[in-house]
């Protein structure tokens, strides 16, 4: 399809463990941003990339999450050492090139993450 | 730092009800202010947007207003339908430091009843 894909849908891991999670932005999009949203909450900013350079990565919680986007298409978040407090919906959005503050942000369906 | 706030839920209406649903913002600069909307099982979407302070924006029957004075942009519509039923969060895209990252309110979730 033409939107943002993400994978898995689900991933229930084990307290301690090591998660990828990724995200393929819509095609010709340069912006790419991870949220988390926790249940009853609106999604949460953790980090943006122009291209394939973080612009702004505020938002990542703590040193255990990262993320990579290596050739400014596809995205990869990390997350070492995971803890239960990480259960979350971990969402993608892309943008086009024209980043005004206007710009509509394209989401996929997120991947539930839930650390037992 | 930017914020957002949007009325307490679940709002629960019988159809062809009209809708409010309150947001304001707190902000430094101009932000730019959206509606996105999660249907059941499907992912966020943007439903209407307003750049500039007085913009109006409109789309599937929904409407808010930018409303700079009262830092507010409620969403409005004046007939729901059954097919309305989701969650509906506010947000603004401050810019400045805060370029490409979007600030949500909690989240409103919409029941319409037939």
């Amino acid at each position: 399809g033409a939107g943002v894909s993400q994978t898995p849908s689900n991933k229930v891991t084990e307290k301690g463990k090591y998660v990828e999670l990724r995200c393929d932005p819509i095609s010709g999009h340069t912006a790419l941003y991870w949220y988390r949203q926790s249940l009853g909450q609106g999604p949460e900013f953790l980090i943006y990339f122009q291209g394939t350079g973080a612009a702004d990565d505020s938002g990542l919680p703590n040193d255990r999450f990262f993320a990579v986007r290596p050739e400014g298409s596809v995205s990869t978040l990390k997350i070492q050492r995971t803890e239960r407090g990480d259960s979350a919906v971990y969402l993608c959005a892309s943008s086009p090139d024209s980043i005004g503050l206007g710009t509509e942000a394209f989401f996929g369906q997120g991947t539930r993450l839930t650390v037992v | 730092g930017n914020s957002v706030t949007q009325m307490e839920g679940p709002v629960t209406l019988s159809e062809e009800a009209f809708l409010t649903i309150n947001c304001t913002y707190t902000a430094t600069g101009y932000p730019s202010l959206f509606w996105y909307v999660q249907y059941p099982g499907e992912g966020l979407q943007l439903l209407l947007k307003a750049t500039k302070a007085d913009d109006k924006g409109s789309n599937k029957g929904f409407e808010a207003t930018y409303r700079k004075e009262t830092t507010s942009f409620h969403l409005e519509k004046g007939s729901v339908q059954v097919s309305d039923s989701a969650v509906y969060f506010c947000a603004l895209n401050a810019g400045g430091t805060s370029y490409g990252k979007l600030t949500f309110g909690q989240g409103t979730i919409l029941t319409v009843h037939p």
